[in-house]
């Protein structure tokens, strides 16, 4: 079983969806997950960063974290075109590993 | 943008060759990371510096080396290359290495054929 587990898709939805991503994890020492966006070719943009289990919201965007269930989800209101990309989790332990765990990603496209 | 630079963008070489990877962190960060992306592995991480010190060691091969200077920046060199060395390889850079956000650069795309 691999550490990091998301669905690579790809997910197709009309602009104006809301859209949910998500990943599930295996490693209950995982403390700090993080969502990237990958554009074709680019190197990945963070977009949001959670600490523990809880919602964080940063405009059209919502992370949250069930730490109980080794569940993540990103969701995103009102999907633009321009929100096609490859969305890929990320996670650390902390506590002197800090390195990344990432997801193998979700290929998103938003159709106009 | 940002912030983190890496060249070259791309690199075409032949197995059993050598090539070396730079990468220029972000104004003030410490800590460097180094990951490689191939499509059936996804993205990976190799190995992290701190402050010119070796801090965490990934899934690197022992072919491969890597160092940070005293400037910051740092190198990933790549050596008796093979095929399946073909990837992206990015590196991120962040304040202190600790519980902190990492940003990444554009990556070097390497093509050995």
């Amino acid at each position: 079983q691999k550490e990091v587990e998301q669905d690579p898709g790809p997910l197709s939805v009309p602009e104006g969806a809301i859209v949910s991503l998500n990943c599930t994890y295996s490693n209950s020492a995982f403390q700090y997950f993080m969502w990237y966006r990958q554009y074709s070719r680019k190197g990945p943009e963070l977009l949001m960063y959670t600490y523990s289990s809880g919602n964080k919201e940063d405009g059209r965007f919502t992370a949250q974290v069930d730490k109980s269930s080794k569940y993540i989800s990103l969701f995103i209101r009102d999907s633009q075109p321009s929100d096609s990309a490859t969305y890929l989790c990320a996670m650390s332990a902390g506590a002197g590993s800090y390195q990344l765990t990432f997801g193998k990603g979700t290929k998103l496209s938003v159709i106009p | 943008d940002s912030g983190v630079t890496q060249t070259p963008k791309h690199l075409i070489t032949a197995t059993g060759q050598r090539v070396t990877l730079r990468c220029s962190p972000r104004s003030g960060d410490l800590s460097v990371y180094w990951y490689q992306q191939s499509l059936d592995q996804g993205l990976q991480f190799l190995i992290q510096y701190y402050n010119g010190e070796e801090r965490a060691k990934g899934n690197i091969l022992e072919r491969f080396s890597a160092q940070q200077f005293p400037d910051l920046h740092s190198e990933l060199n790549l050596s008796s290359l093979e095929l399946g060395d073909s990837a992206l390889y990015f590196c991120a850079s962040s304040v202190a290495g600790a519980a902190d956000t990492q940003y990444f650069g554009p990556g070097t795309r390497l093509t050995v054929l």
